[in-house]
């Protein structure tokens, strides 16, 4: 069965370092996401993409954050200056045109020290 | 007010309770209603989907919906050890998923 798949799974960096995380999504999907889930938390929406372009982001996701299909499988979070709060899972999502299902992948678990 | 409220538990059960998990919202924009299942250190698998008021059932679980109420439920009957995870509701404005805090549920033999 097809799945999303995240790279790496944990990430540990240095405050103030970028970091890029990297997703994998289902191979005919269309429609992706990024969410963050920080520890004991709830998961939260960052940011959804289609068609080479952001369609709707969160407050969370300021100017250190961007999105990027660099080719046509992969879809990449980047954080450009990396702080302490932003420790979290982070989770990729994908969905088909037409379907109502965002399928999560794995997570990566980004610590900054 | 949060969008989405959800209590966090945690809640055991023994098996083959009749578990009720719920969440209310504040939010009337919301389309889709969702619940998700997280085990540890895992991304959400979802459960049920559904868009209007009333009841889906799947299996052991049903899901109901109260649009006036702002509230919806995810029933699960003869629970199993292996339902033991992490709930999440979620709902859909747009396409964005906004969740709740999870319910973190046992299910003990």
């Amino acid at each position: 069965e097809p799945e999303v798949t995240q790279t790496p799974s944990h990430q540990v960096t240095q405050m103030g370092q970028e970091v890029i995380l990297r997703c994998v999504p289902i191979s005919n999907h269309l429609y992706f996401y990024w969410y963050r889930q920080i520890l004991g938390q709830k998961v939260e929406f960052l940011v959804s993409f289609y068609n080479n372009e952001i369609s709707e982001k969160s407050e969370i996701f300021d100017d250190q954050f961007s999105v990027e299909r660099p080719d046509g499988s992969n879809f990449t979070l980047k954080i450009r200056s990396t702080k302490l709060e932003d420790s979290a899972m982070y989770f990729c999502a994908s969905r088909r045109t037409g379907g109502r299902e965002q399928f999560f992948g794995p997570g990566t678990r980004l610590t900054v020290l | 007010q949060k969008e989405v409220e959800q209590d966090p538990g945690p809640l055991s059960v023994p098996e083959g309770a009749i578990v009720s998990l719920n969440c209310t919202y504040s939010n009337s924009a919301f389309q889709y209603f969702m619940w998700y299942r997280q085990y540890s250190r895992k991304g959400p698998e979802l459960l049920m989907y559904t868009y209007s008021s009333g009841n889906k059932e799947d299996g052991r679980f049903t899901a109901q919906v109260d649009k006036s109420s702002k509230y919806i439920s995810l029933f699960i009957r003869d629970s199993q050890p292996s339902d033991s995870a992490t709930y999440l509701c979620a709902m859909r404005r747009g396409s964005r998923l906004t969740f709740g805090e999870g319910t973190q549920l046992t299910v003990n033999p």
